[in-house]
């Protein structure tokens, strides 16, 4: 079944440890997002990157950083964990190209930094 | 900037009723795209329903459409005959081609819908 493959599905973590989230698609979409949900904020972007090679920060990179090695994946790394970071990832990618590109979902890592 | 604002922070309709979400927006683009996204509790975010800015005509799915008001910057969401599984999360997204050529997207903080039986 093609779509977005997001591991750990859930973790809890002590703060000051470094954390990476992987990402995996399989539909060659040329962008990919990383998105935090908080109750009352909706979602906002981390970090995207339109192409292999290519990222780009976005509403709320610090603390975070990630890396565009092939088209199907995009991991996120927290580089030393705060418990300000607790909340739910959402990794996403989409086409590019003229026209309304949707963005398709993984199914999202919950993470708790105490 | 553009903000997305989304002033129901949670409803509840009975099963079988017509629910309308609301959703407003702030851009000076003229060219781009609103969608609405279901997140039930499973978690998983998943496409409702589009609309094309330069299209007039309001997008249809099945029970779900929306009622585009460009000049008044309006994108609410009806759904028709609501059902059980209908509740979840719903967020309003906009999106456009920024300058640095990313498809920037942003959202809305989401209205927590309840389907009542």
């Amino acid at each position: 079944i093609a779509g977005i493959t997001q591991a750990p599905t859930s973790q809890i973590l002590a703060a000051g440890r470094r954390m990476t989230l992987r990402c995996t698609q399989d539909m060659r979409h040329n962008a990919m997002y990383w998105y935090r949900q908080d109750l009352g904020l909706g979602l906002r972007l981390i970090h995207y990157s339109n192409t292999a090679g290519t990222t780009g920060k976005g509403e709320v990179p610090d603390g975070y950083s990630v890396s565009r090695a092939n088209t199907d994946d995009f991991p996120l790394t927290l580089a030393s964990a705060v418990p300000s970071q607790t909340s739910v990832y959402f990794c996403a990618s989409s086409r590019t190209g003229s026209g309304a590109n949707v963005l398709t979902f993984g199914a999202g890592s919950r993470l708790t930094v105490l | 900037a553009q903000t997305v604002t989304q002033s129901q922070p949670e409803m509840s309709v009975q099963e079988a009723e017509t629910v309308t979400l609301s959703c407003t927006y702030d851009t000076s683009e003229n060219n781009y795209y609103l969608f609405w996204y279901k997140q039930p509790p499973s978690r998983q975010m998943i496409l409702v329903i589009r609309q094309e800015a330069y299209k007039q005509q309001n997008a249809t799915e099945n029970r779900f459409s929306v009622n585009f008001q460009k000049a008044a910057k309006s994108f609410s969401l009806k759904i028709s005959d609501s059902q059980l599984g209908d509740t979840a999360m719903y967020f309003c997204a906009f999106m456009k081609l920024a300058t640095s050529g990313t498809y920037k997207y942003i959202f809305g903080t989401g209205t927590r819908l309840k389907v009542l039986a």
